[in-house]
């Protein structure tokens, strides 16, 4: 069965501290690792999605990386706007199933 | 251009009432997903559709659960009955293209509760 790990649970951070959430998965064949956000009340908003071990990418204050076993986001100088729920999934077939962790909470305060 | 649309964004009903929860993907998107999202479970795929054909629906929890799409603008999840524990937010998705394993926009979901 595909399991997707999310850690830690919940993040606090100061403003411009720096730091990694971890999304450990273990699936049969992957075909797609996906990052979204997720702000209180609303719907997933996509970031990255890597396809292959090595693969980065960034945007803004965010960098996702990914090895055989697990991705990181990391998060440079974060802001207060940047707390959110961070979701990861992964995609294992030639559809769209996506499965999902169970999300980091990161607070950044000022 | 607007995004996935949902409607209702809240829905309150009591145990046993038929629950429809509405969505119109993305103009050109051919694929659309229902998720259902708690505290306990995550975010949970329910089912998906292709052009409009249903490709999996593994995720739905009983036969309480239907789902529809009669075109490519337009799809119904419905309850019936409700029950308590089916209190959670269902977001709807789509995407472009399945295969190409394009990444899915979400809308910004229904709250559930049955109480």
């Amino acid at each position: 069965e595909d399991q997707v790990t999310q850690s830690p649970e919940a993040l606090r951070l100061q403003e411009g501290e720096s730091s990694s959430l971890n999304c450990s998965y273990t699936v049969s064949g992957l075909r797609g690792l996906f990052w979204y956000r997720q702000d209180p009340g609303k719907g997933p908003e996509f970031l990255f999605t890597l396809y292959s071990a090595g693969e980065e990418k960034e945007k803004e204050r965010l960098k996702a990386t990914l090895t055989k076993k697990e991705s990181f986001l990391h998060i440079t100088a974060p802001k207060p706007e940047d707390s959110a729920t961070y979701l990861c999934a992964v995609q294992v077939r030639s559809y769209g199933k996506l499965t999902f962790g169970q999300g980091t909470i990161l607070t950044v305060h000022p | 251009d607007a995004g996935v649309i949902q409607s209702p964004r809240h829905e309150v009903t009591e145990m046993g009432q038929e629950v429809t929860l509405r969505c119109k993907p993305i103009s050109g998107h051919n694929s659309l997903f229902w998720y259902r999202q708690t505290m306990m479970r995550g975010l949970e795929l329910l089912i998906y559709f292709n052009n409009n054909v249903p490709i999996d629906d593994s995720g739905m929890p009983e036969d309480r659960f239907s789902a529809k799409m009669p075109n490519a603008s337009f799809s119904t999840l419905k309850i019936q009955p409700s029950e308590p524990r089916d209190s959670a937010v269902y977001f709807c998705a789509s995407s472009l293209e399945v295969r190409s394993y394009n990444e899915q926009f979400f809308g910004p979901g229904t709250r559930l509760t049955v109480l």
